[in-house]
């Protein structure tokens, strides 16, 4: 079967940086996505990785090694706005989505 | 400011009730869908659609309905409502390219009694 697996939670302290790991086992690979989801709010998109290695976007990146079936999603500088659930999901051979549970991160002053 | 509103935001039924969740976006986009979400769980896909007259069942469909009749409205039918069902429902619109992101509605939070 197809598997996405993140943490459920984790903490960290504001100003700090923290690496949300996201493992899967899926049938094919079409790219990885990694989605913010504030509690009661929609998710928004934050990054697309395809292709292995680090791509930054401000304050967030994200890394991606196909060959061990690994993502992680790094954020620097933690503001108390970043406390969220942080939702993995990757597109598969047939270009379907699977997602991952999400990790809740809470940010501590 | 939302590009893809869903309604109602939050609604209560009873066991056996028929309901429409509404789900409209202005962005053009030929690709939506609908997902299940429940805390500290996946998204499961219900349905989606390529573009107007086009559906197709996801993982979850078998006690629900949708129509693409217009681009920007894709409706979500569940004939018969049942405990089962009380959930968070995800709209979510996007691009036709297959790594397009998706854009998701705000949700409607279902409960049924």
């Amino acid at each position: 079967g197809q598997n996405i697996d993140q943490p459920t939670e984790m903490t960290a302290t504001e100003g700090a940086i923290v690496q949300i790991n996201c493992t899967y086992q899926t049938s094919g690979f079409n790219g990885l996505f990694w989605y913010q989801q504030h509690a009661g709010e929609a998710p928004t998109f934050l990054s697309y990785n395809v292709l292995d290695g680090l791509e930054e976007k401000g304050r967030f990146s994200s890394f991606l090694s196909r060959s061990k079936g690994y993502s992680y999603l790094l954020l620097k500088e933690l503001q108390m706005k970043d406390s969220a659930s942080y939702l993995c999901a990757v597109l598969d051979s047939n270009y379907q989505l699977i997602w991952g549970a999400g990790t809740k991160l809470i940010i501590k002053p | 400011e939302a590009d893809i509103y869903q309604t109602p935001r939050y609604l209560v039924i009873g066991t056996g009730k028929k309901i429409t969740l509404e789900c409209s976006q202005t962005m053009g986009h030929d690709k939506m869908y609908w997902y299940q979400q429940d805390p500290g769980m996946e998204l499961h896909l219900i349905h989606y659609s390529y573009g107007v007259n086009s559906t197709e069942k996801g993982d979850l469909s078998s006690e629900s309905t949708v129509s693409r009749i217009r681009t920007e409205h894709f409706p979500l039918t569940l004939e018969s409502a049942r405990p089962s069902h009380t959930s968070q429902y995800l709209c979510a619109s996007s691009e036709y390219g297959d790594n397009s992101p998706l854009h998701f509605g705000n949700g409607t939070r279902l409960t049924v009694t």
